[in-house]
């Protein structure tokens, strides 16, 4: 079974200021994870993934994630806030042995970014 | 190229009635997955179609039915609509066994 827990239904930072959204994650075989972001009346648009190889993967927007598989954590990072990255986001999670399967989201954390 | 195209946008329905929600998948994708999500919460898988057959199914009841047409397109059937049915249904398109998920903007239902 797997499921994504994302600490923090809201969150709130200044502009130019670090943004760390966090995610744990459980899954019983190898997780392929991933950050979603979702715009007011928009569908999602994926930010990045992990898959395989490096643990630290960069996405678009300046958006990093590493996956820390001793922490079972997937926490979405950027060094500086910009007023456009407030919307909500999402970590999710699928089985490796899986492959183009079902993801399973966490509940969002929305991001508001403050002048 | 176009990506994952969703109709209608917006949809109000009576409570008993069924709805037709129409996917078009992003071009060079032959899957298609279906997803729910309330206000306020994350995205939840409802099924996937793949070669016109429902391959995986989340936990939802019979009322919820799909299908897949040979252009890979597809729709998403709701009978006997409930209250808690009112949410924004999202396609997403995906080339089977690959991970790679395009998403459309989905479809607002309303059900009063």
């Amino acid at each position: 079974a797997q499921s994504v827990t994302q600490l923090g239904s809201h969150v709130s930072v200044s502009e130019g200021a670090l943004v760390l959204l966090r995610c744990n994650y459980s899954s019983s075989v190898p997780p392929y994870l991933f950050w979603y972001v979702q715009y007011p009346n928009q569908g999602l648009q994926l930010l990045l993934k992990y898959t395989t190889g490096a643990t630290l993967v960069k996405g678009i927007n300046g958006f990093e994630a590493e996956f820390k598989k001793s922490e079972t954590s997937f926490h979405l990072t950027k060094p500086s806030a910009h007023m456009s990255d407030a919307a909500e986001y999402f970590c999710a999670v699928s089985g490796k042995e899986n492959q183009g399967g079902k993801l399973i989201f966490g509940q969002g954390t929305e991001l508001s970014v403050k002048p | 190229d176009a990506g994952v195209t969703q109709s209608p946008t917006h949809l109000i329905k009576t409570r008993g009635q069924q709805v037709t929600l129409r996917c078009s998948p992003k071009s060079g994708h032959d899957t298609v997955s279906w997803y729910q999500q309330a206000l306020g919460q994350g995205p939840q898988f409802i099924f996937q179609y793949y070669e016109e057959e429902e391959r995986q199914r989340g936990n939802f009841p019979d009322r919820f039915s799909g299908h897949q047409f040979p252009n890979y397109s597809s729709e998403l059937n709701v009978n006997a609509l409930l209250l808690g049915d009112s949410a924004l249904y999202l396609c997403a398109s995906s080339l089977q066994g690959v991970h790679g998920y395009t998403f459309g903007s989905g479809t607002r239902l309303t059900v009063v």
